[in-house]
């Protein structure tokens, strides 16, 4: 069975400019996640998808990061503008059916450096 | 915040030792998971353990769990080079900062 994929693996920009993370889960989980790794620390959750809906996205900067799964499967996460703290690991996870017992499958993750 | 905090933040121990691993967290909980992160697998989901279960096994791996004292520990038995990794108690979707755990040869 393939895991989550996650593309690129690695991105490189300067504050201000713009990037996107794409997300392809486990294929018929229903629940997506963003989490945001910073060097040294746990993941912190970003947004939670339960199929092409939002569950919660309160730790989500709304003024500069957003995401989408308009098809209930592939995900996008963007930052605009990037800041020089968003320098961190993006992972993205799927489980079957979401809730907090259901155990998550994380991806490789994008590694961000922002300059 | 419900952010499960783990100690020690590092932990260097041979093969074969036995290693200990403790979580504390603030407010009540429906479960808590333990997930181990290394740079060749990822994050991976180790075990789970409800807030009603005391203790639960998986292989090598002891879970133990107090909500009185809101702590649970991660016990890795005979451990292996292989275990060289951080590992995360979280708590619905928080995550603690990791210990991270460096097994000798």
């Amino acid at each position: 069975e393939a895991g989550v994929a996650q593309s690129p693996r690695y991105k490189i920009i300067e504050k201000r400019q713009s990037v996107a993370f794409w997300c392809n889960p486990i294929s018929g989980h229903a629940t997506l996640y963003w989490y945001q790794q910073i060097l040294g620390q746990g993941p912190k959750l970003l947004i939670q998808f339960q199929n092409n809906g939002v569950v919660d996205d309160s730790q989500l900067p709304k003024d500069r990061f957003s995401a989408e799964r308009l098809k209930g499967v592939d995900s996008t996460l963007k930052i605009q503008p990037a800041k020089l703290e968003d320098s961190a690991v993006y992972l993205c996870a799927s489980s079957f059916l979401g809730g907090r017992e259901n155990e998550q499958f994380f991806g490789p993750g994008t590694r961000l450096t922002v300059l | 915040s419900q952010q499960g905090e783990e100690d020690p933040q590092a932990l260097s121990i041979q093969e074969g030792e036995n290693a200990t691993m403790n979580c504390s967290y603030k407010t009540s909980i429906n479960n808590l998971q333990w997930y181990r992160q290394n740079s060749g697998r990822g994050l991976v989901h180790l075990i789970l353990i409800r807030s009603n279960e005391r203790e639960k096994h998986s292989g090598r791996l002891r879970v133990t769990l107090d909500t009185s004292k809101k702590s649970s520990s991660l016990l890795i038995t005979a451990s292996r080079a292989a275990d060289t990794a951080s590992y995360f108690c979280a708590t619905e979707f928080y995550f603690g900062s990791g210990t991270k755990l460096n097994v000798k040869p």
